[in-house]
């Protein structure tokens, strides 16, 4: 598996609290992105980043925040928790941007918000 | 925009007959296509891709998948299951210019009986 690490794995928390999810990988790579999985819609993209500080919103943004601050962290923001977004989180990684890419996915985070 | 399909939520074989998963996408631009498998509480791993070079893909685990512009369709198959092949399969389109935004497909869910 490519060098990916989510943090944390399961998490429960109340609506209206805001949660940070991690992502760290040893790869190196350029690209980082956050997902969410959901039964029935496959994988929508959160929030993508192509280089420290360059972030980029996806299909299904609103509600989420995205730092990169160094190289290997990505960082997801829920700014204040809602049901909606029981889910279950991805981190993924690529080498380089273009359509020959393959992606690197972590073991996910599930998210579950009472 | 691009789209894309998976005909079949749920599809049940037997160990050691062939499986056939259906994918149908939509786009305005040359696509490139990716199949990805996802065992229980793991990430998603790629199991091929198509990008414009040969028709027919070859990807690992005997998986194999054929592009048809004219039919817009890239199904994938194995000619013998595996009770390892049980798992969520997710076909995927990445359109130029959008590079590596990825659009997934709703998943199926592959059963083995013995």
């Amino acid at each position: 598996d490519a060098g990916i690490t989510q943090s944390p794995r399961h998490k429960v928390t109340e609506t209206g609290t805001p949660v940070t999810l991690r992502c760290h990988q040893t790869e190196n790579h350029r690209y980082m992105y956050w997902y969410r999985q959901d039964p029935g819609h496959g994988l929508r993209l959160i929030h993508y980043s192509y280089g420290v500080k360059d972030t980029d919103k996806g299909e299904v943004s609103d509600g989420y925040s995205v730092s990169r601050s160094k190289t290997e962290d990505f960082l997801l923001t829920l700014e204040s928790a809602t049901s909606s977004q029981t889910s279950v989180y991805f981190c993924a990684i690529s080498s380089d941007r273009g359509n020959n890419s393959p992606l690197h996915f972590g073991n996910g985070t599930r998210l579950t918000v009472t | 925009a691009q789209s894309v399909t998976q005909l079949d939520s749920h599809v049940s074989v037997s160990e050691g007959t062939p499986v056939l998963l259906r994918c149908n996408y939509s786009s305005s631009y040359s696509p490139s296509l990716f199949w990805y498998v996802q065992h229980p509480n793991k990430g998603l791993q790629l199991l091929l891709k198509y990008t414009s070079a040969a028709t027919l893909v070859k990807g690992i685990n005997g998986f194999e998948a054929e592009f048809k512009k004219s039919e817009t369709s890239f199904h994938l198959t194995k000619p013998s299951a595996h009770m390892s092949d049980a798992a969520e399969y997710f076909c995927v389109v990445s359109v130029s210019p959008a590079g590596n935004k990825l659009t997934f497909g709703g998943g199926t869910r592959v059963l083995v009986k013995p």
